[in-house]
């Protein structure tokens, strides 16, 4: 069905280590997006993949997309303070006209000691 | 606007009573989201509307919940008989139509702190 699994749900990792949340999804993803949120905000637009077995990145931030467009991850390098929020995946499917809506993730929480 | 204004900011009821939450999207977003999350979880999707179409209303938890978007444009998300298990952060967020590319980001609003005593 149309659902998307995103693990862990919690990570606290000391400052400095790395960081990875995963997505997964039965069926094809049109395309996935990530978010992150932050202690007592909302969730606020990373990034958005749509070709299969893409990588982006953002300075620190490592997001790629499965070749078969049913899984997606986040990789933090060298984790920071400010890293510290709760990071959402979020996928959608269908294609043209059948495009749908967003389906979000639980999220993974992040805490990082200093 | 700059961006989704939510309004109240907070809101404290008392049980029973019945809340309206408005949300003003984004100038020309044609999609439109309600969430609801409470302290420490995920986002429950309510509701979506999407330019003309018949709204995706399958994450309303009751009948006690429902949602209008007047032209297109403001939303209004109505609790009636409100009970306590209903505080929570209630998010809205808009988008530009979805394109073949793939989408568009959500762009969201501060939300709405529900408090119900």
């Amino acid at each position: 069905g149309q659902q998307v699994m995103q693990i862990p749900q919690y990570q606290h990792v000391q400052e400095g280590e790395d960081f990875t949340t995963y997505c997964n999804s039965s069926t094809t993803l049109s395309n996935i997006q990530w978010y992150k949120q932050r202690p007592g905000g909302h969730p606020v637009f990373l990034i958005q993949l749509v070709k299969s077995g893409e990588v982006k990145k953002q300075k620190r931030l490592t997001f790629q997309f499965g070749e078969a467009k049913k899984n997606s991850s986040l990789h933090i390098t060298a984790t920071q303070t400010t890293d510290v929020g709760t990071y959402f995946c979020a996928g959608r499917y269908g294609r043209g006209s059948t495009l749908g809506r967003l389906y979000f993730g639980r999220g993974t929480q992040l805490t990082v000691w200093p | 606007g700059a961006g989704v204004s939510q309004s109240p900011s907070n809101k404290v009821t008392e049980k029973g009573k019945d809340v309206e939450l408005r949300c003003d999207p984004i100038s020309g977003h044609t999609a439109l989201y309600w969430y609801r999350q409470s302290l420490g979880q995920g986002l429950e999707f309510l509701i979506y509307f999407q330019g003309n179409s018949a709204p995706d209303k399958s994450g309303l938890p009751s009948d006690r919940f429902s949602a209008e978007r007047t032209g297109g444009s403001v939303s209004t998300l109505t609790i009636q008989r409100t009970q306590q298990e209903d505080s929570a952060v209630y998010l809205c967020a808009s988008s530009r139509t979805t394109s073949r590319t793939g989408g568009s980001p959500l762009h969201f609003g501060n939300g709405t702190r529900l408090t119900v005593t």
